[in-house]
């Protein structure tokens, strides 16, 4: 079993739809959450992070963690075609310094 | 411009060639990584420095060796002992080892075995 399931789609959504995207984990020692966007042949950018249980938002991106069911979430609000791209989710634990464990990531389509 | 910064950007590579790939930051940082991404596998790590001359294997580290002879710079050669090197290789650096969230990743480098 992964440490970290992310479906991988792909997800394919009209412009203005709102988007979720999913990790569920099983290894109870992380505590930092982030969320990473990938464009086609680029490198990941860091889009949000989040430290344990709770909500973050930004803009139209909100970051969502739920350590009792070991599932985050990323929703993104008025999405637009600029939004398409894979999504990776990550997580760390408290003691293994900067090691990422990352999700397969989610291919999001946006049309307009 | 700070950033990290990986050549070449596509690489070909007959088998049983060893070949090196290129990773530079001048972000000042003094963690340094290198992930493989292969398509429904996500990034998975290969190798990964905290300071200048050290170095820890990852998760997949066979095949592969790196060296960190300069904090700005971390190379990755790939070995004739890699069974499946075709992918997206990515170099990634953090301030610090201990900084959970701000790995900042490199443009990467598309390798492609003959």
């Amino acid at each position: 079993q992964k440490e970290v399931e992310q479906d991988p789609g792909p997800l394919s959504v009209p412009e203005g739809a709102i988007v979720s995207l999913n990790c569920t984990y099983s290894n109870s020692a992380f505590q930092y959450f982030m969320w990473y966007r990938q464009y086609s042949r680029k490198g990941p950018e860091l889009l949000m992070y989040t430290y344990s249980s709770g909500n973050k938002e930004d803009g139209r991106f909100t970051a969502q963690v739920d350590k009792s069911s070991k599932y985050i979430s990323l929703f993104i609000r008025d999405s637009q075609p600029s939004d398409s791209a894979t999504y990776l989710c990550a997580m760390v634990e408290e003691t293994s310094g900067s090691r990422l464990t990352f999700g397969e990531g989610t291919q999001l389509t946006v049309n307009p | 411009d700070g950033g990290i910064t990986q050549s070449p950007k596509y690489l070909f590579r007959k088998e049983g060639q060893n070949v090196t790939l290129s990773c530079e930051q001048n972000l000042n940082h003094d963690a340094m990584y290198w992930y493989r991404q292969d398509p429904g596998q996500g990034l998975r790590l290969i190798y990964y420095s905290q300071i200048v001359n050290d170095f820890q294997k990852g998760d997949i580290a066979e095949g592969y060796s790196v060296s960190r002879e300069k904090k700005e710079s971390f190379p990755l050669t790939v070995t004739s002992a890699q069974k499946n090197p075709t992918a997206f290789y990515l170099c990634a650096s953090s301030i610090h080892p201990s900084s959970k969230y701000t790995q900042y990743f490199g443009p990467g480098t598309r390798l492609t075995v003959l």
